[in-house]
């Protein structure tokens, strides 16, 4: 069972606007969320992270909101660019505190900015 | 800093042989990972090394997978006797401990099994 979900497969967005990237899970265990951006032919690359314990986190355009009570987060970009066309991966992880890093992944959003 | 690097990037093997990947990990990082993505999937965990000791393993690493990481270096993943179901991008990440999280990925080693 998919413990992390991404049910947009895919999005487009124009050059300029607001992305929106969605994610729910269901483990209530899950206290550590990170967004990770993929190209293809390359391995994937670390965006953002939140804790548990917050509900935003902002980094230049790149902001995740975290409703802990929906267990439901997402990634807004704004202004969206060409460049961030990409598949995009919502990841948790359990326990974080314990050390080990073993991310459960979703499934993966490709988003695509039309310029 | 190299990033982390795999190889080979791409493999073709006939079912029932054996496969070896490498990676090295980025030179400071103690903490490795290895991982698998099938078409349409996110990364699955495999399998976690803080440097020479393997501390957890996914059940999706059934015996015919093993993994070392024998001076706390570069790690080798082998497949055993490959099924067509082996068939997937291997994603091999590092870390430093105490980190966030941050997982930093190789570009991956695909394995196509005929």
């Amino acid at each position: 069972d998919q413990q992390v979900k991404q049910n947009s497969p895919s999005l487009s967005v124009q050059e300029g606007r607001i992305s929106i990237l969605n994610c729910d899970y269901t483990n209530s265990m899950f206290d550590y969320f990170l967004w990770y951006k993929k190209y293809p032919a390359e391995g994937p690359t670390f965006l953002i992270s939140i804790s548990s314990i917050k509900d935003k986190n902002e980094d230049g355009r790149f902001t995740v909101f975290l409703n802990k009570s929906a267990k439901h987060l997402s990634l807004h970009i704004v202004p969206s660019q060409p460049g961030d066309s990409a598949v995009y991966f919502c990841a948790a992880i359990k326990n974080s505190g314990a050390g080990s890093y073993q991310l459960t992944f979703g499934k993966g959003t490709k988003l695509s900015v039309i310029p | 800093d190299t990033g982390v690097s795999q190889d080979p990037r791409h493999k073709i093997t006939k079912r029932g042989q054996n496969v070896t990947f490498r990676c090295d990990p980025i030179s400071e990082h103690n903490r490795l990972y290895w991982y698998r993505q099938t078409l349409g999937q996110g990364p699955e965990f495999l399998t976690y090394f803080q440097n020479e000791a393997q501390l957890e393993k996914s059940r999706l690493l059934s015996d015919r997978f093993s993994a070392e990481r024998p001076k706390g270096s570069f790690s080798t993943l082998e497949i055993q006797r490959t099924e067509q179901g082996d068939s997937a991008m291997y994603l091999c990440a590092s870390s430093r401990a105490g980190g966030t999280g941050e997982l930093f990925f190789g570009e991956g080693s695909r394995l196509t099994v005929l």
